[in-house]
C-alpha cells in the first residue's frame, strides 16, 4: 500500500527563519509528486509537481526538490502569509488493472506558523 | 473562471439519517474525484470518475457511500444510512484530464458532522 509521511506534524519559524519541510514515501509505480497548500477552511491549493528524482521547482519563497525516497519542500526567508498547511500527495497507478492514474495519496501536513 | 463548488458547506445529521453532498467541477473538466479528511488523519481518495463513468472506486469504504454523475456534470455522493465514524471533510476535486501532467483542483470541502 502507497504511503506518504510528512515531518514536522508542526512547525513554527520567524519570519526570515529559512527551513525545510519532508515528505518521504513508499509507492509503487511513483507518476508524480505534489505539493499543495491548503488554508484553514479552503480546499488544497496546487503548488508543485514533481516527476522524476533530481527534479527542482521554485515559486517565490518555496523550492521544491526530489529524491527517489523523499522530498523537500524548502522556504526561504519565509513571511507570516505563508502560514497554512502544506500537504504532500504522490500518485501511482490505480483502479482495476492498474489503468487509472487519478488517485493522489496524501500526507497528513506540516502544519506551518510563521510569527511576525 | 469558476472553481469547483461544494454544497452544502457544512451539514450536521443523525446517526440512521441519510445525507447528499453535491460536488459541480470546473466546466469542462472530464475528471472528478472524491476525498475525505477524517479528524486527525490524511485526506484519502474515495474515487474518481471520468465523465459519468467510475474510473476507480477503491476508496469507497463500504456500500453505505454512493456516488453518481448522471450526464458526466455535477456529482453526488449519498451517505446513507449515516454512522458517527462518517464525520468529516469531504472534498471535491476536478482535472481536465487524468494524470500526473493534469493538475487537480479543490473545493472548499463540506464538512459532515454524524450525532
Amino acid at each position: 500500500e502507497d504511503q506518504v509521511t510528512q515531518s514536522p506534524e508542526a512547525l513554527r519559524l520567524q519570519e526570515g527563519e529559512s527551513s525545510s519541510l519532508n515528505c518521504s514515501y513508499t509507492v509503487s509505480g511513483l507518476r508524480g509528486l505534489f505539493w499543495y497548500r491548503q488554508d484553514p477552511g479552503k480546499g488544497p491549493e496546487f503548488l508543485f509537481t514533481l516527476y522524476s528524482a533530481g527534479e527542482e521547482k521554485e515559486k517565490e519563497r518555496l523550492k521544491a526538490t526530489l529524491t527517489k525516497k523523499e522530498s523537500f519542500l524548502h522556504i526561504t526567508a519565509p513571511k507570516p502569509e505563508d502560514s497554512a498547511t502544506y500537504l504532500c500527495a504522490v500518485q501511482a497507478p490505480g483502479g482495476a488493472g492498474g489503468t487509472s492514474y487519478g488517485k493522489l495519496t496524501f500526507g497528513q501536513g506540516t502544519i506551518l506558523t510563521v510569527h511576525p | 473562471e469558476a472553481g469547483v463548488t461544494q454544497f452544502p458547506s457544512h451539514s450536521v445529521i443523525e446517526k440512521g439519517q441519510t445525507v447528499t453532498l453535491r460536488c459541480d467541477p470546473i466546466s469542462g473538466h472530464d475528471n472528478l474525484y472524491w476525498y475525505r479528511r477524517v479528524m486527525g488523519k490524511e485526506i484519502k481518495f474515495l474515487l474518481h470518475f471520468v465523465k459519468e463513468s467510475k474510473q476507480d472506486e477503491s476508496g469507497m469504504p463500504n456500500n453505505r457511500f454512493l456516488a453518481e454523475r448522471t450526464g458526466g456534470t455535477y456529482s453526488t455522493l449519498k451517505v446513507q444510512p449515516a454512522e458517527l465514524e462518517d464525520s468529516g471533510v469531504y472534498f471535491c476535486a476536478s482535472s481536465q484530464d487524468e494524470g500526473i501532467l493534469y493538475e487537480q483542483y479543490f473545493g472548499p470541502g463540506t464538512r459532515l458532522t454524524v450525532t
